[in-house]
């Protein structure tokens, strides 16, 4: 079946270094996936998409790219930011269609 | 701000008992879903609707829990008869169509089995 794995359970950066949260994933089919981000108390909301025609999604300073050949769809940012500190979870639009398959998630804490 | 608005935020119920949450998705989004995050903040799927028919569910919803999204109220998810490892926040989220297209979720209902 579908899955998500993001490897990390907590990162924690200094305030300017580079973010990099890994994700990979397994379908049988060309998934979509997505990153989605929930600060503390907070509803999650999305991040990033992947576009079907290779572009790189970007969106308050993240990106990711998705990588067909490794399965992969990193999450990186250049300089990492105290009020990036948050739940980070990759997801997959499953070849059911019907429902999102969320990686175990990552916790980016971000320090002076 | 989000759209879709989850009642009540906090829930506090003894083992056995019934508890029931609810769930206004943003307005024109027909397909709603219900997650489990556990303590550990992994996510858990536990069933979808398309207005007012359900999609996919998994055993453990289909056993336990009864759920439903009528026209014109509310949907809403309950469960028949809490357990202790029922606590977790209960998320539910909508979205435009079914297939490969971004969730909007709530705030969420924190279930506290005692």
């Amino acid at each position: 079946g579908d899955s998500v794995t993001q490897t990390e359970g907590l990162v924690t950066l200094t305030e300017g270094l580079p973010v990099m949260l890994n994700c990979t994933y397994q379908s049988t089919y060309s998934p979509f996936l997505f990153w989605y981000v929930q600060h503390l108390n907070e509803a999650p909301k999305l991040l990033l998409k992947s576009f079907t025609d290779n572009k790189r999604p970007e969106h308050q300073g993240f990106h990711a790219t998705l990588h067909k050949s490794s399965s992969s769809f990193h999450l990186q940012k250049s300089s990492a930011q105290l009020s990036d500190s948050a739940l980070y979870y990759c997801a997959l639009a499953s070849s059911s269609f019907s429902k999102l398959v969320f990686g175990q998630g990552t916790s980016l804490s971000v320090v002076p | 701000n989000s759209k879709v608005i989850q009642t009540p935020r906090y829930l506090v119920k003894g083992q056995g008992q019934k508890a029931k949450m609810r769930c206004i998705p943003e307005k024109g989004h027909p397909v709603v879903f219900w997650y489990q995050q556990n303590k550990n903040n992994e996510f858990k799927f536990l069933i979808n609707f398309q207005n007012q028919e359900v999609l996919q569910q998994i055993d453990m919803t289909e056993k336990r829990f009864s759920a439903e999204c009528p026209s014109n109220s509310p949907c809403s998810l309950e469960i028949q008869s809490s357990e202790a490892g029922d606590s977790a926040l209960y998320l539910c989220a909508s979205s435009r169509r079914v297939s490969n297209e971004r969730l909007f979720f709530g705030h969420g209902t924190k279930l506290s089995v005692l």
